[in-house]
């Protein structure tokens, strides 16, 4: 399956403290983007970062990526109530198609 | 409001019945992606447009569901003949125009629930 693997499914942390989730394919990483989605509600975009990146910088956001072990991971430092959401990894393939990953659930916990 | 804007917001309907669900995109993206998503689970893509043209359907799209973008700006989703395995989020989303095919901007979907 072309699908994306995320890892951890669920995360619950502290206010205040870094949230680190993992992405992987088993296909090649052309562009690869971060989605947020909170309940019940669309996805937001939140970073994309292309194949000839490495580490790329959004606000609290940092995203870096492995070509080589095409695995991606989102990390968000000091975290807030309020990034509480599912988190998504999407790798775009040349027909502008995302193939999505399962999603990683953020609970930070005041 | 110059976001994707879907309707309705939530659907209940019985088995056997058809409903459709309409998505206005950004109105200069020529792109508009149609993707239905279960709990836990990422989006799975159901059909695209570009423009008024359907360029791509899902193979696991039964001959039940059809879209359409009649004029390439709104489209609309139809599922005939509804299943309880139809019961999902049903997401919209666009993207091109001035910006890039890349990034893509999705609507607060429609909650369909089949009893």
């Amino acid at each position: 399956s072309q699908q994306g693997e995320e890892d951890p499914q669920a995360l619950s942390i502290q206010e205040g403290e870094n949230a680190t989730m993992n992405c992987s394919y088993k296909t090649s990483i052309n562009n690869l983007q971060w989605y947020r989605q909170n309940s019940g509600r669309g996805l937001v975009h939140l970073i994309l970062i292309r194949s000839n990146e490495r580490e790329k910088h959004s606000g609290r956001l940092r995203v870096t990526l492995d070509t080589s072990k095409k695995s991606s991971s989102l990390l968000i430092t000091a975290s807030r109530a309020a990034d509480t959401a599912s988190y998504f990894c999407a790798n775009m393939d040349s027909n502008y198609q995302l193939i999505w990953g399962a999603g990683t659930k953020l609970i930070i916990k005041p | 409001d110059t976001g994707v804007s879907q309707d309705p917001r939530h659907k209940i309907t019985k088995r056997g019945q058809n409903v459709t669900f309409r998505c206005d995109p950004i109105s200069e993206h020529n792109r508009l992606y149609w993707y239905r998503q279960t709990l836990g689970q990422g989006p799975e893509f159901l059909t695209y447009f570009q423009n008024e043209a359907q360029l791509e359907k899902s193979r696991l799209l039964s001959d039940r569901f059809s879209a359409e973008r009649p004029k390439g700006s709104f489209s609309t989703l139809e599922i005939q003949r509804t299943e309880q395995g139809d019961s999902a989020m049903y997401l919209c989303a666009s993207s091109g125009g001035t910006a890039t095919n890349e990034k893509l901007f999705f609507g607060s979907g429609t909650q369909l629930s089949v009893l």
